[in-house]
C-alpha cells in the first residue's frame, strides 16, 4: 500500500539550511514531489525529482532521495522568513493521483 | 490564464443540507480531481476524473458525487452534509507526460454544523 510520513514541525532561524524528511513505502513510485502550501492558499509545485535520479537542485533547494531506505529530503539553503510554510511530500505510483504526506509546518525565526 | 477556480471560498452549512463545489481549469488538462485537507493530515483523495466522461473513486469516496460536465469542469457534490466533511477542499488538474505536475485551486473551506 502507500504512505507517506512527514515530521510535524521544523524551527529554523533564518538565515540556516533547513532539511524536511519525509518516508514512503511504495517502491514502485515514479516520481516524488515536494509542494509549498502558505496559509490560506492551495498546493503550488516546488520540485521533484524523478526515481531514478539521487539527487536534483534547483537553486536554494536540493533533493535527496534514497531508493533503498525509501527516504525523500528537500533541503532549502539560506532559509528566509518567506519560506515559512507548510510543505509536503508526495509519490505518484501508477495512479495519476498523488498520495501525500500530513506536510511539515516550517517555522523560520528572524 | 487563469488556472484552477474554484467556488466558492468559503460555505458554512447545516447537517443534512446539500451542496455542490465547482471547480474549472483553463489549462486544457484532460485529468482532474477532488482533495480534502483535514488538520494535521495530508491531502486525501475523494475522487478524480482521468478524462472527459470518466470518474472514479479515490480514498474516501463516501458521502460524495463527482461529475466531469466538460473537460474544463468538475464539481463535487454533498447531498447531505454531515460535521465530518468539515474541511478544506481542493480541486487539481494534471499535465499529462513530463513530471505530470499537478495544479491546485485556492480551495473551499466548509463548514458544517
Amino acid at each position: 500500500g502507500e504512505d507517506v510520513e512527514q515530521s510535524l514541525f521544523l524551527s529554523v532561524r533564518e538565515g540556516d539550511s533547513s532539511v524536511i524528511n519525509c518516508t514512503y513505502t511504495d517502491s514502485s513510485s515514479t516520481y516524488l514531489y515536494w509542494y509549498k502550501q502558505e496559509p490560506g492558499a492551495g498546493l503550488q509545485l516546488l520540485t521533484y525529482i524523478f526515481s531514478n535520479m539521487d539527487m536534483k537542485q534547483d537553486q536554494r533547494l536540493t533533493v535527496l532521495l534514497n531508493k533503498k531506505d525509501k527516504h525523500l529530503s528537500l533541503r532549502i539553503a539560506d532559509t528566509q522568513t518567506g519560506d515559512s510554510a507548510i510543505y509536503f511530500c508526495a509519490e505518484r505510483t501508477g495512479r495519476r493521483a498523488l498520495t501525500f504526506g500530513s506536510g511539515t509546518r516550517l517555522q523560520v525565526q528572524p | 490564464n487563469a488556472g484552477v477556480t474554484q467556488t466558492p471560498k468559503f460555505q458554512v452549512l447545516k447537517t443534512g443540507q446539500s451542496m455542490t463545489l465547482q471547480c474549472a481549469q483553463d489549462m486544457n488538462h484532460n485529468s482532474m480531481y477532488w482533495y480534502r485537507q483535514d488538520p494535521g493530515m495530508g491531502l486525501r483523495l475523494i475522487y478524480y476524473s482521468a478524462s472527459e466522461g470518466t470518474t472514479d473513486k479515490g480514498e474516501v469516496p463516501n458521502g460524495y458525487n463527482v461529475s466531469r460536465l466538460n473537460k474544463r469542469e468538475f464539481s463535487l457534490r454533498l447531498e447531505s452534509a454531515a460535521p465530518s466533511q468539515t474541511s478544506v477542499y481542493f480541486c487539481a488538474s494534471n499535465r499529462q507526460g513530463g513530471y505530470n505536475e499537478q495544479f491546485f485551486g485556492p480551495g473551499t473551506r466548509l463548514t458544517v454544523l
